[in-house]
C-alpha cells in the first residue's frame, strides 16, 4: 500500500490564485481530514469527511472547500489564495472515525507559500 | 482551552528510557489518552493510545496514573531517530484529534 499521498510536495502561489491540494489514500479508509501547520505550531483541523459524499467543517475551514465523490481522494481546494495561507497541509485517514480502529495515517505534507 | 499540558521540550540520552510527562487533570471518563509524534516536518505518526490500562506496544509504553489526570510516554531505549515533537492528545472516540504545542525531544549521542 502506498498509504497517503499527497500531491505537489511543494507549491508557490500569488495572492488571488486559486489551486486544489491533492490527497489519496489506498487502505479503503472512510475518514479523511486536512489539517494545517503553521511554523512552530500544532496542526489545526480545516476540514474533513466520514465518508463519500459527506464532508464538514473543523477548526479553521474559512478560504477552502472540500469535496468525497470517491472514498480514495479528498482534494482540498483554496478558493482565493492569500499569504495567511501559507503553511504546510497535512491529509489523514483513518478506517473509521470512531471505534476502535480509528488511528489516523497522515501523508507526508504540502509546503504551500502564497506570495 | 487546551486538555493537555506536556513540557516545551526535553532532552534524553541516547540508549537511555525517555519519559514524555503528559498532564490531563480534566480528562473525562470515556476520553482516551492518545500519542502521536511528528519528526522534522514529516506528518504526524500514531504512537499508541490507552484508556485506563497501561498499554506498550513495538514503539513505546503508555502508563496512565489511577486518577487518570496523568500519564507518561516512555521509549525504553531511545535512539537518535527517536527526536521529535510528541504529542499528548486527549480525546473521545467522536472527538477530532486537537493538537497542541507538544513536547521537543532531544536525543543526545
Amino acid at each position: 500500500n502506498a498509504g497517503v499521498t499527497q500531491t505537489p510536495k511543494f507549491q508557490v502561489l500569488k495572492t488571488g490564485q486559486s489551486m486544489t491540494l491533492q490527497c489519496a489514500q489506498d487502505m479503503n479508509h472512510e475518514y479523511m481530514s486536512w489539517y494545517r501547520q503553521d511554523p512552530g505550531m500544532g496542526l489545526r483541523l480545516i476540514h474533513y469527511s466520514v465518508g463519500a459524499g459527506i464532508t464538514d467543517q473543523g477548526e479553521v475551514p474559512n478560504g477552502y472547500n472540500v469535496s468525497r465523490s470517491t472514498t480514495e481522494d479528498f482534494p482540498l481546494r483554496l478558493l482565493s489564495a492569500a499569504p495567511s495561507q501559507t503553511s504546510v497541509y497535512f491529509c489523514a485517514s483513518s478506517y473509521a472515525a470512531g471505534g476502535d480502529t480509528d488511528t489516523q495515517y497522515f501523508g507526508p505534507g504540502t509546503r504551500l507559500t502564497v506570495l | 482551552d487546551a486538555k493537555t499540558t506536556q513540557p516545551t521540550s526535553m532532552d534524553c540520552a541516547e540508549g537511555r528510557a525517555a519519559n514524555l510527562p503528559c498532564n490531563h487533570s480534566t480528562i473525562s471518563g470515556n476520553e482516551y489518552v492518545y500519542w502521536y509524534r511528528q519528526i522534522h516536518s514529516q506528518g504526524p505518526q500514531y504512537i499508541i493510545h490507552g484508556l485506563k490500562n497501561n498499554e506498550t506496544n513495538e514503539m513505546a509504553s503508555l502508563i496512565i496514573t489511577e486518577d487518570r489526570k496523568s500519564s507518561t510516554l516512555i521509549l525504553p531505549h531511545a535512539t537518535l531517530r527517536d527526536t521529535a515533537v510528541y504529542y499528548c492528545i486527549v480525546r473521545s472516540r467522536a472527538q477530532k484529534l486537537v493538537f497542541g504545542q507538544g513536547t521537543r525531544l532531544t536525543i543526545n549521542p
